[in-house]
C-alpha cells in the first residue's frame, strides 16, 4: 500500500480566495487523481494529474477553476480557485502505481468556505 | 468503465457474514471489479479486486459469477466497525481511475 499525506486536512476560507491543497506519497506512483465528495454524496472525479503535462480534466470541470500540478512522482496540489460556499465538500487525492492495480485514497481536505 | 448497480442498502446482524451484491452485466474481457468502503468522514479504502478467479485477503472474499456479469463481496464475521458505505468499481482496463456510484451503505447491527 502506499502512505498518502494530504494538507491541510481541513480549512474555512472565505469566498473568493483560493486555497491550495497538496497530496504527498511516500514512493513513486505511475497516477494520481483528485476528487471531490459533496456534503452527502459520493465522490466525483475531477481530474488525472499527469506528471510534466497538464491535467487531464472530467466533464464539469476546468483549469481555471482546479488548477492541478504534478511536478514529480510523489507529489501533486490542487487548487480551488476563486471559492463559493458551492464548493464547500471534501477534497481527496489517490493514487495508484500503474494500471490494472488498486487504487489508494488519502484522508481529504475538508474544505468549508464561508 | 462498466456501469455498476448496487442495492442502497443492507443490514447485517454482528457475528454473521455480510454478502453484497454487485451487478456489472456490461464489463469487458479484461476489466477488473474492485472493492472500496468509506466509513464515515474517512477518505475509501481499498477491500479487493479480481478479474475472473475469487478472491480472497484477510478483509473479505470476492466471489465473480462464470459470465462476469456480477459479483458478491463477502465479510465473513461481520462486526459494528465494518458499517460503512461499499462501493463496486469496474474501471476501463488499464486505468485506476475510479468513478463511484452511490454503493451500498452496510449497516452492522449488534
Amino acid at each position: 500500500s502506499a502512505v498518502i499525506s494530504q494538507k491541510p486536512s481541513r480549512d474555512i476560507c472565505q469566498r473568493g480566495t483560493s486555497l491550495t491543497i497538496q497530496c504527498q506519497v511516500d514512493s513513486q506512483v505511475t497516477m494520481m487523481f483528485w476528487y471531490r465528495q459533496q456534503p452527502g454524496q459520493s465522490l466525483t472525479l475531477i481530474a488525472t494529474a499527469n506528471q510534466g503535462s497538464e491535467a487531464t480534466y472530467e466533464s464539469g470541470f476546468v483549469i481555471d477553476k482546479f488548477p492541478i500540478s504534478r511536478p514529480n512522482l510523489t507529489f501533486s496540489t490542487l487548487t480551488v480557485s476563486n471559492m463559493s460556499p458551492e464548493d464547500s465538500s471534501i477534497y481527496l487525492c489517490s493514487v495508484a502505481r500503474d494500471g490494472n492495480t488498486e487504487a489508494f485514497f488519502g484522508q481529504g481536505t475538508r474544505l468549508t468556505v464561508v | 468503465d462498466a456501469k455498476t448497480t448496487q442495492p442502497p442498502s443492507m443490514d447485517c446482524a454482528e457475528g454473521r457474514a455480510a454478502n453484497l451484491p454487485c451487478n456489472h452485466s456490461t464489463i469487458s474481457g479484461n476489466e477488473y471489479v474492485y472493492w472500496y468502503r468509506q466509513i464515515h468522514s474517512q477518505g475509501p479504502q481499498y477491500i479487493i479486486h479480481g478479474l475472473k478467479n475469487n478472491e480472497t485477503n484477510e478483509m473479505a472474499s470476492l466471489i465473480i459469477t462464470e459470465d462476469r456479469k456480477s459479483s458478491t463481496l463477502i465479510l465473513p464475521h461481520a462486526t459494528l466497525r465494518d458499517t460503512a458505505v461499499y462501493y463496486c468499481i469496474a474501471p476501463s482496463h488499464n486505468n485506476n481511475d475510479m468513478r463511484f456510484g452511490a454503493g451500498t451503505r452496510l449497516t452492522v447491527k449488534p
